[in-house]
């Protein structure tokens, strides 16, 4: 089993710069969620997706953005990087009581 | 508010017991999760207790829930070095965020 799936695994960026955070489960799972994981802080949610066609915003949302177009797959988009946005993304996948999480995209925005 | 605490750093020895504590402050908590989080690597999830439950076994694992003070442990016997890593405590909130709300996570040392 896949599980929760992110690619890449590394990027570095300049500031202003575009990209997208790839994530898919195969789990079937409704509920998807991306966080920021920095140094001293615990993860910290970005945005949620209860199901394909719904998003919201988490706790850090600003600078990012989200989509649901299938339950699999739920994509990051950073629309202008900024070096504070240089952190290691975690997507979740969860259903009740179990929540998994990818293995993380660390981004350096320089 | 919603807050989860756990202690920075925590040593032990091979083969002693490790205890890994951690407070939260949301009553309505539905799930309460134990995650271990290697160098570089992503978190796994060790495991999970219900809210109504008061402990949870799983071979080396004991998690142990105290509601009323809002207390949540990990017991790991017979540590070994593998165990050295950071685990985190989190907690799921009873709305329809689904969020997870993490401490800042523990640094377990297994020392030889």
């Amino acid at each position: 089993n896949a599980g929760v799936t992110q690619t890449p695994k590394f990027q570095v960026l300049k500031t202003g710069q575009s990209m997208t955070l790839q994530c898919a489960q195969d789990m079937n799972h409704e509920y998807m969620s991306w966080y920021r994981q920095d140094p001293g802080m615990g993860l910290r949610l970005i945005h949620y997706s209860v199901g394909a066609g719904i998003t919201d915003q988490g706790e850090v949302p600003n600078g990012y953005n989200v989509s649901r177009s299938t339950t699999e797959d739920f994509p990051l988009r950073l629309l202008s990087a900024a070096p504070s946005q240089t952190s290691v993304y975690f997507c979740a996948s969860r259903d009740r009581g179990q929540a998994f999480f990818g293995q993380g995209t660390r981004l350096t925005v320089v | 508010g919603e807050d989860v605490e756990q202690s920075l750093f925590l040593s032990v020895r091979e083969g002693d017991s490790s205890v890994i504590n951690c407070t939260y402050t949301d009553s309505s908590s539905t799930y309460l999760y134990w995650y271990k989080q290697e160098p570089g690597a992503g978190l796994q999830l060790l495991t999970y207790i219900f809210s109504n439950m008061d402990m949870k076994q799983d071979q080396r694992l004991t998690v142990l829930l105290n509601k009323k003070d809002k207390h949540l442990s990990l017991r790991i016997a017979d540590t070994q070095t593998g165990d050295s890593a950071i685990y985190f405590c989190a907690e799921s909130l009873m709305d329809s965020s689904y969020k997870l709300i993490f401490g800042s996570g523990t640094r377990l040392l297994v020392r030889p």
